[in-house]
């Protein structure tokens, strides 16, 4: 079983919808969250990070981190067409240098 | 601009053949990565290094090798290719001591036959 597992969709939402983008992992020493978003042929982008349980807002993206249930999520408010990237969560720990632990991202298409 | 550059974008190669994928960072980061990109499969850790002198091995070390001579370069090399190499290999950086947000640089696609 990989440590993050993330549905690979695809989703598709029409423009304006709320989207909800999660992933699980399975081991507790992971500490700092973080959410890249990657368009066709680029390389990942940093959207969001974070180290503690709760949420944090940027503009039209939260990033909700619950750790008693191993339980992280995107949420992108007002979707636009923009938007439309695959998603990768990541995640990592003090004792692999900090290197990241990638889901498998989630493909999102927003249709105007 | 500052940030990470990859060279070469794209490669078609040999197998046997060796190559090394290169890698610069100019905004001081101490930690650089290698990672490769396959479908179906997401992003695997290759190698890594915390600070410059310094490297350790991820998920997939097997058939690459790295070096870090100094902060700025981190090049990934391929001694023998062999087609199951055949991916999209993404360098990133990251500050270090408490900042630990990656940045990825444009990637290099290899193909080898």
């Amino acid at each position: 079983q990989k440590e993050v597992e993330q549905d690979p969709g695809p989703l598709s939402v029409p423009e304006g919808a709320i989207v909800s983008l999660n992933c699980t992992y399975s081991n507790s020493a992971f500490q700092y969250f973080m959410w890249y978003r990657q368009y066709s042929r680029k390389g990942p982008e940093l959207l969001m990070y974070t180290y503690s349980s709760g949420n944090k807002e940027d503009g039209r993206f939260t990033a909700q981190v619950d750790k008693s249930s191993k339980y992280i999520s995107l949420f992108i408010r007002d979707s636009q067409p923009s938007d439309s990237a695959t998603y990768l969560c990541a995640m990592s720990m003090s004792n692999s240098g900090y290197a990241l632990n990638f889901g498998k991202g989630t493909s999102l298409l927003v249709t105007p | 601009i500052a940030g990470i550059t990859q060279a070469p974008t794209s490669q078609i190669l040999a197998a046997g053949r060796r190559m090394t994928l290169r890698c610069t960072q100019d905004m001081r980061h101490n930690a650089m990565y290698w990672y490769r990109q396959d479908l179906g499969l997401g992003l695997r850790l290759i190698h890594y290094s915390n600070t410059a002198g310094t490297t350790g091995k991820g998920e997939v070390p097997d058939g690459y090798s790295v070096s870090r001579a100094n902060t700025d370069d981190f090049p990934l090399t391929l001694a023998s290719a062999v087609p199951s190499q055949t991916s999209v290999y993404f360098c990133a950086s990251s500050p270090g001591a408490s900042n630990f947000e990656q940045f990825f640089g444009p990637g290099t696609r290899l193909t080898v036959l």
